[in-house]
């Protein structure tokens, strides 16, 4: 079956800090794969996706690149502020057209 | 804005009540989703509905019951629930149901406590 797996928080950081959240899936043929954030007390909002391999998907200074090679599609963004402070789902679709969702990973930015 | 309500936001329930969640979606979709969130566990998908027809149930209690009257509107009835029902239900749309590019955008939930 399809699965996502991300690393483990929480993550806590710096103000313009480096942000890395990895994902890795396992998922038969050619899944889409998402990045969606839960900022508290809302529900989730897509972030950026990618659909195909080598695709790179970015929004609000975050991207992410769909590695086939290493089934991977990794979080990044070079300086992040107080307001990233969220939780991030990444997620994948696949051909039994059903979201699989990692367990999230909390973020926290200080100031 | 994402074009997804849901109320209410908040519920609080006793084991014996019954009491309905809702969804809208202003978005023209022909999918709507309901996903159940518990702390500490992956979203859970519970139902699927495909212009107006359920498409998927995953094996979830009798005890929930969805109900979608028109492509903008999903409904999810609660009767009898447990303590162990408390999460955050979070509904969803989609553009059509069984792309496998699809975009799914989620309402706000509904933080559900059963005592």
């Amino acid at each position: 079956g399809n699965s996502v797996t991300q690393m483990e928080g929480p993550v806590t950081l710096s103000e313009e800090a480096f942000l890395t959240i990895n994902c890795t899936y396992t998922a038969t043929g050619y899944p889409s794969l998402f990045w969606y954030v839960q900022y508290p007390g809302e529900g989730l909002q897509l972030l950026l996706k990618a659909t195909k391999a080598d695709d790179k998907g970015s929004n609000k200074g975050f991207e992410a690149t769909y590695r086939k090679e290493t089934t991977s599609f990794h979080l990044e963004k070079g300086s992040v502020q107080v307001s990233d402070s969220a939780v991030y789902f990444c997620a994948l679709i696949n051909n039994d057209y059903k979201l699989s969702f990692g367990a999230g990973t909390t973020v926290t930015v200080r100031a | 804005e994402t074009g997804v309500t849901q109320t209410p936001r908040h519920l609080v329930m006793g084991m014996t009540n019954k009491k309905s969640l809702k969804c809208e979606q202003h978005l023209g979709h022909n999918a709507m989703y309901w996903y159940k969130q518990s702390a500490k566990k992956p979203l859970e998908l519970m139902f699927v509905y495909s212009l107006e027809e359920r498409v998927e149930n995953n094996s979830v209690p009798s005890r929930f019951s969805p109900e979608c009257p028109n492509s903008s509107h999903l409904f999810l009835h609660l009767h009898t629930l447990q303590p162990e029902d408390s999460a955050l239900y979070l509904c969803a749309s989609s553009q059509d149901w069984g792309g496998g590019t699809e975009t799914q955008y989620f309402g706000p939930g509904t933080r559900l406590l059963v005592l």
